[in-house]
């Protein structure tokens, strides 16, 4: 089964910050989606990569298929940013192929 | 635009009371999934349906029931015999077995008092 790894598991900055989350994998997937929870909120879908780079508006998505390893990027970062970003990794293995990590929870402090 | 619709987004029920969860999609997806959340632990799955009719149990399915009797519709049924039903609750859908066009919902937040 694969195994995805996040990091850091919580971040705290300031508005205007330049934040990058990490997500890892172990074995070769298909597509990688990146999620986003508001605090007692829903899921919002960001981000589903398969290969190179996503932007949209000041979020920034990258995976590096060969080193089993994606990014998200937020420029300027804003209080509104604060949430948890949920990496999934999608891959042959599992009922449903998919694997999420635990989440980073993320602060954005003005 | 199509995508999945869970609803109520907050729900509330009383302790030995089952409780059903709805999912809906309008994507002509063959596959629907559901996952539970709770806090510090990643999303894990509970049940799934690969075609109408059809349905496995996740790695989680001790409490839960589910029906597939429309190809739109995958309710979730958390029973009273789910020991800690307290959590959120995901609903997904994909094509089918190759999980192309994966789409989540934006979920379901459960609280039993």
């Amino acid at each position: 089964k694969n195994e995805v790894e996040q990091s850091p598991q919580n971040l705290t900055a300031q508005e205007g910050e330049f934040i990058t989350i990490n997500c890892s994998y172990s074995v070769g997937i298909s597509a990688l989606h990146w999620l986003q929870q508001h605090p007692g909120g829903g899921i919002v879908s960001l981000f589903m990569l398969s290969s190179g780079k996503k932007k949209h508006g000041r979020l920034i998505a990258t995976i590096n298929i060969q080193e089993k390893h994606s990014s998200l990027h937020i420029t300027a970062s804003h209080p509104r940013d604060s949430a948890v970003y949920i990496c999934a990794a999608l891959s042959g293995g599992g009922a449903d192929g998919l694997t999420f990590g635990k989440g980073t929870h993320l602060i954005i402090q003005p | 635009d199509g995508g999945i619709t869970q609803s109520p987004k907050y729900l509330f029920r009383k302790e030995g009371q089952n409780v059903t969860l709805s999912c809906e999609q309008n994507l002509n997806h063959d596959a629907m999934y559901w996952y539970r959340q709770d806090p510090g632990q990643g999303l894990r799955l509970i049940y799934y349906s690969q075609i109408v009719n059809d349905f496995q149990k996740g790695d989680i399915a001790e409490g839960y029931s589910v029906s597939r009797e429309k190809k739109e519709s995958f309710p979730l049924t958390v029973t009273s015999a789910q020991k800690n039903p307290t959590a959120f609750y995901l609903c997904a859908s994909s094509m089918g077995l190759d999980r192309q066009g994966y789409t989540f919902g934006s979920g379901t937040r459960l609280t039993v008092v």
